[in-house]
């Protein structure tokens, strides 16, 4: 099957600061990639879809400034967790389609951010 | 707005037990239905997927779900579980477009007793 790849797997970082997220896709082209957010023992809440060479699609709650997502190429989709603060930490999953409509999606291993 | 709600937030069930994990859903079509499974501080892994046809599918460790439209579910059963498959599950729903987005339930959480 595709393989997503997320990068880094897990990463701290001192409350003020900013964090990117890689997300890759090794062996096809996504064109649209979607982000999730992962709390303690919950389910996956969808942030943000972003599309090759346009802007992303945010889901209501989500800030936009906070979570700035930048999809730049159809293999590679970044989130950068801006001003981080400590309910920032999260789990951070990304997943991806390609460009043939198959309804199906590929997920990352996910990015596990502590803010101290 | 579709949603999935998962009524079991967690289950044990003895090993080589069968299993049976309910999923229920609400979308205005027919949908793209999804379970995956997580281990602890992993992402996720896809055990089967229904989008037509035959509303038994099969997936991978030996999992298989039915899609029932009368009744909106989307249950996924094995019929003897293995210590390993202690996990968290996930039933999603897709929507039919070009967004593919999921919209994931409230995950059951599995745990296996010798």
């Amino acid at each position: 099957g595709a393989v997503v790849s997320q990068h880094p797997s897990r990463v701290i970082c001192k409350s003020g600061t900013s964090v990117k997220i890689e997300c890759r896709s090794l062996d096809f082209q996504a064109t649209t990639m979607f982000w999730y957010r992962q709390f303690p023992k919950k389910s996956l809440m969808l942030m943000a879809t972003s599309n090759e060479g346009s802007k992303a699609t945010y889901e209501q709650g989500v800030e936009k400034d906070k979570f700035l997502i930048n999809h730049a190429s159809l293999t590679l989709s970044t989130l950068t967790v801006t001003s981080a603060h400590p309910e920032d930490s999260s789990f951070y999953i990304c997943s991806a389609r390609d460009s043939v409509f198959t309804g199906e999606l590929f997920f990352g291993e996910g990015s596990r951010l502590t803010v101290l | 707005a579709q949603s999935v709600t998962q009524p079991d937030i967690h289950i044990t069930v003895s090993e080589g037990a069968s299993l049976e994990l309910r999923c229920n859903y609400s979308y205005g079509a027919t949908p793209y239905l999804f379970w995956y499974v997580q281990s602890p501080g992993q992402g996720l892994q896809l055990l089967l997927k229904y989008f037509s046809g035959d509303t038994l599918v099969q997936g991978i460790k030996g999992f298989e779900a039915e899609f029932k439209r009368s009744q909106s579910s989307f249950n996924l059963r094995k019929p003897s579980v293995h210590w390993s498959d202690a996990a968290e599950y996930f039933c999603a729903v897709g929507e039919r477009g070009a967004t593919n987005k999921l919209i994931f339930g409230t995950g059951t959480l599995l745990a296996v007793q010798p």
